[in-house]
């Protein structure tokens, strides 16, 4: 599992409340990306980081924001969160050529 | 701009029978291709890649894709399913370059059914 860890695994929230998910990693990768994965779609990415406090927006970036204070962790939030963002969000980390996922975080905007 | 297109969104084969899931990305520069396979409320593991060496690729479980830069496609093909490869199945495509190095453009996915 690349040391990827995300919480929480499964959330329920309302609309208009803010949300922010968590992935942590143990192996000091450089790299961390958020995707959202929606059933047609496959998996579309929201934002990226490419360093600590270095991030960058994806395809789908709108009403979601990121940070990263430091190397393990990388941080999505949804400030106001919506029906449409209802999703599966994976954090990915980059090694070499390759990305390794998360297990996922099932978010349910009710 | 880069693309991925994953002709058929189910596909359903024989156990014993033949596996081709299509693939066909659209990159202005040479790509990085790769198949992952998801199953059921799991993260995704990558099956293959192909990295601009062997056009050939073998990656994990009998899997292979071959890349045809021609046909702009990275076909995944495995001679004999089992009951074991019934998962989703995503094709992929990223470049080497700048700060968005690793960025990567998945397909719409194909889920693969294996009957008895």
């Amino acid at each position: 599992d690349a040391g990827i860890t995300q919480s929480p695994r499964h959330k329920v929230t309302e609309t208009g409340t803010p949300v922010t998910l968590r992935c942590h990693q143990t192996e000091n990768h450089r790299y961390m990306y958020w995707y959202r994965q929606d059933p047609g779609h496959g998996l579309r990415l929201i934002h990226y980081s490419y360093g600590v406090k270095d991030t960058d927006k994806g395809e789908v970036s709108d009403g979601y924001s990121v940070s990263r204070s430091k190397t393990e962790d990388f941080l999505l939030t949804l400030e106001s969160a919506t029906s449409s963002q209802t999703s599966v969000y994976f954090c990915a980390i980059r090694a070499g050529t390759e990305a390794f996922f998360g297990q996922g975080t099932r978010l349910t905007v009710v | 701009a880069q693309s991925v297109t994953q002709l058929g969104s189910h596909v359903s084969v024989s156990e014993g029978a033949l596996v081709l899931l299509r693939c066909n990305y659209s990159s202005s520069v040479p790509p990085y291709l790769f198949w992952y396979v998801q199953y059921p409320n799991q993260g995704l593991q990558l099956l293959l890649k192909y990295t601009s060496a062997a056009t050939l690729v073998k990656g994990i479980n009998g899997f292979e894709a071959e890349f045809k830069k021609s046909e702009t496609s990275f076909h995944l093909t495995k001679p004999s399913a089992h009951m074991s490869d019934a998962a989703e199945y995503f094709c992929a495509v990223s470049y080497a370059g700048g700060t968005s190095y690793g960025k990567l453009t998945f397909g719409q996915g194909t889920i693969l059914t294996v009957h008895p």
